[in-house]
């Protein structure tokens, strides 16, 4: 079993719907729960990241973890064809620039 | 601010020779940074930890004599495979650690194709 799953989609969506993103994790340890956004041939970039359980606002985007179900989510609002992305989950468990366990991503395209 | 730059971006090699991937971070500095593996449809896999002027810290099961790295400045690390073999190919991402703040950048990959 991984220890983190994520379903690599690909997930098709039109413009100004709402996506829901999620992973779910085996091991408790972790404490730090993080979304990355990957373009095509780009570096993986840090959206949002959040300390245990709870919700974290930021513009369109809000990431939910529940430590409990071991389950966290990334809502993207009104979605647009620049959000058309990989999006990787990532978990560590002391802190954003420590070692971090992916998910393997999932590809969001967002069409007109 | 916060780049990083991976150099090659693309290298094909024939198995058996070595090949070196640079990582750089071009607006800071950075005493740790990671290697990362991700084979197709896989996830990001930590490969090692690299510190400036110290041994890399390697994951189970990556051999150290296999990838090479090499830290010397506080803005570069290179990662050598040697004697790459086809179960080798795989897309390498490094990122580097801002020091004294708990934030990483990731460059933009390097694609490796061994025949």
């Amino acid at each position: 079993q991984k220890e983190v799953e994520q379903d690599p989609g690909p997930l098709s969506v039109p413009e100004g719907a709402i996506v829901s993103l999620n992973c779910t994790y085996s091991n408790s340890a972790f404490q730090y729960f993080m979304w990355y956004r990957q373009y095509s041939r780009k570096g993986p970039e840090l959206l949002m990241y959040t300390y245990s359980s709870g919700n974290k606002e930021d513009g369109r985007f809000t990431a939910q973890v529940d430590k409990s179900s071991k389950y966290i989510s990334l809502f993207i609002r009104d979605s647009q064809p620049s959000d058309s992305a990989t999006y990787l989950c990532a978990m560590s468990y002391t802190g954003t620039a420590s070692k971090l366990t992916f998910g393997t991503g999932t590809r969001l395209q967002v069409t007109l | 601010g916060a780049v990083v730059s991976q150099h090659p971006s693309r290298v094909i090699c024939k198995s058996g020779t070595s090949v070196k991937i640079e990582c750089r971070s071009l607006d800071f500095q950075a005493t740790t940074m990671f290697w990362y593996r991700q084979f197709p449809k896989q996830s990001l896999m930590l490969m090692a930890t690299s510190n400036e002027g110290s041994k890399a810290t390697y994951e189970q099961g990556v051999e150290k004599d296999k990838f090479l790295i090499n830290h010397a400045s506080l803005t570069l690390s290179t990662l050598t495979v040697t004697s790459a073999h086809p179960e080798d190919s795989s897309f390498y991402i490094c990122s580097a650690k801002i020091d004294r703040a708990d934030t990483q950048y990731f460059g933009p990959g390097t694609r490796l194709t061994v025949l």
